[in-house]
C-alpha cells in the first residue's frame, strides 16, 4: 500500500458544526502532516506529527485541533470554523529522516 | 516573504517539444527540492526530487537541474505529452520531516 487515504473527499459544514477530517496510511511512515491549500495558492503547512507527537504547529487557530491516535491515523478536528477556512485540506506522510513525502487527494471543505 | 518563487504562471508547449519549468529560492538552508504535479481537486503527486549535493537528477522524461550558486532549479520534460498538462509546484525543505515550502505553481499546457 503506497497511498495516503483521506476521508471525506468533500465536506460542507456550518459555522457552528463540529466535524473531523481523517487521514490514513499503511506505509510505516512515522511523520504525518496537515496542509491547507486555498484556490490558486500553494499548499501551506499547518501541523507536523513525528512519532505520534505534535512537532510543528504553524500558529494555526485553535478551531483546528489535530490528533494522531496511532502511527497510521491522523485526524483534524474542526469546530466553529469561518467561511474563509474553506479550502482543500491535504494530508501527507513521510518516513522519518527522509524527504519521501506522499500526499493524499485531500478533503474539499466548504464552510457556510 | 516568498522563499520559493515560480515567476511564470503558465507555459504552453507543443506536443513532443521540451517543457522547461523554472523555480528560484532565497533560503540558503534549503537542502532538498521536489517537483509535484497537481490536477484540480487532487493532492500533489510527486514527480522528481534533487538533493543540494547534486546538480542533476533524471527519471525517464523528467530531469531536474539545480544551480546552487544561483539558487535556481529547473524541471525539463522531454518529450512533452498532452497528459503532462497540469499545475506543477516546486517545493523545498530545510530538513527531513520539516515543512515543505511550495512555490505558487505553474500551469503547463501541452498542445497536441
Amino acid at each position: 500500500d503506497t497511498e495516503v487515504t483521506q476521508t471525506p473527499k468533500h465536506l460542507v459544514m456550518g459555522m457552528t458544526n463540529k466535524k473531523s477530517l481523517k487521514c490514513e496510511q499503511h506505509m510505516g511512515h512515522r511523520a504525518m502532516y496537515w496542509y491547507k491549500q486555498k484556490a490558486k495558492k500553494p499548499p501551506e503547512l499547518m501541523f507536523v506529527y513525528s512519532y505520534e507527537k505534535l512537532s510543528i504547529n504553524e500558529s494555526v487557530p485553535s478551531r483546528f485541533s489535530p490528533e494522531c491516535p496511532n502511527s497510521s491515523l491522523l485526524n483534524l478536528h474542526l469546530h466553529a470554523l469561518q467561511p474563509e477556512d474553506s479550502a482543500l485540506y491535504l494530508c501527507a506522510s513521510s518516513p522519518m529522516d527522509s524527504y519521501g513525502y506522499t500526499f493524499g487527494s485531500g478533503t474539499r471543505l466548504t464552510v457556510v | 516573504d516568498q522563499q520559493v518563487k515560480q515567476n511564470s504562471p503558465s507555459l504552453s508547449v507543443q506536443e513532443g517539444r521540451i517543457s522547461i519549468l523554472n523555480c528560484d529560492y532565497t533560503n540558503s538552508m534549503f537542502d532538498y527540492f521536489l517537483w509535484y504535479k497537481k490536477y484540480p481537486a487532487e493532492g500533489p503527486t510527486f514527480l522528481i526530487s534533487i538533493s543540494s549535493i547534486k546538480d542533476k537528477n533524471e527519471d525517464g522524461r523528467f530531469t531536474v537541474f539545480l544551480n546552487k550558486s544561483a539558487k535556481h532549479l529547473s524541471l525539463h520534460i522531454v518529450p512533452s505529452q498532452p497528459g503532462d498538462s497540469a499545475v506543477y509546484f516546486c517545493a523545498a525543505s530545510d530538513g527531513a520531516n520539516s515543512k515543505l515550502t511550495f512555490g505558487k505553481g505553474i500551469t503547463l499546457s501541452v498542445r497536441p
